[in-house]
């Protein structure tokens, strides 16, 4: 099974902090993704990455930047924490463009930023 | 923009019917639909998916139904278990660079005994 991995599962920032949030995945996938899940508001997409330091804009990426170094390591970083993006993260991946297998999604990581 | 919008919010199920969610969605380019199941505390999971040129598709007790001129598809879940209890978001792909899916905002799942 594929195996997606969030380096952690809770994390309490402080506003205007510099947050990284990390993301591993062990099945050479090409694309990885970051969404944020709120409630009422499903899961939104940040960003997104097809290939090795490459990376492309969501829906919401203000605030959010990311790296991706390595194929199987994808990084979002807050800049400067806000108590708006106080919520749960979840970092996915999938078998390039046509794949019919879906996304794998790690555990999430839940964000409070105080 | 919500260019997927799921219904209900939430619903409550008693164990051996039939839960039904609904999804409708505007842009015509999206070619395959799949549904997530999350449990708390976990990811959401792969449960089941559509294309467009399928009216159906059945595995188990999960259906997905497919009505491309009403833009809408729904899931179904026969003979609802206690077990289902989860959270369902039905999502659209449009393929391309890295096919990134647009999901709904979630129907909460309850079946009681």
């Amino acid at each position: 099974d594929v195996k997606v991995t969030q380096s952690s599962r809770y994390l309490v920032k402080r506003t205007g902090e510099k947050v990284f949030l990390e993301c591993v995945q062990d099945m050479d996938h090409e694309n990885m993704f970051w969404y944020r899940q709120d409630p009422g508001l499903g899961l939104r997409l940040i960003y997104f990455s097809y290939d090795v330091k490459m990376k492309e804009k969501g829906d919401i990426p203000e605030g959010y930047s990311v790296s991706r170094e390595k194929k199987e390591r994808f990084s979002l970083i807050l800049e400067s924490a806000s108590t708006n993006q106080t919520s749960m993260y979840l970092c996915a991946s999938s078998l390039g463009t046509l794949s019919s297998y879906g996304y794998t999604f790690g555990s999430g990581t839940r964000l409070t930023v105080v | 923009q919500q260019q997927v919008k799921q219904s209900p919010q939430s619903l409550i199920v008693q164990k051996g019917g039939i839960s039904i969610i609904n999804c409708a969605y505007e842009n015509t380019a999206f070619d395959y639909f799949p549904w997530y199941q999350q449990f708390p505390g976990k990811g959401p999971a792969l449960l089941i998916a559509i294309r467009p040129d399928v009216s159906e598709k059945k595995e188990g007790r999960f259906t997905i139904s497919f009505n491309k001129s009403a833009k809408q598809f729904s899931l179904h879940i026969m003979d609802s278990q206690p077990g289902d209890s989860a959270t369902y978001f039905c999502a659209a792909r449009i393929t391309g660079t890295a096919s990134k899916l647009t999901f709904g905002t979630g129907t909460r799942l309850q079946v009681t005994l």
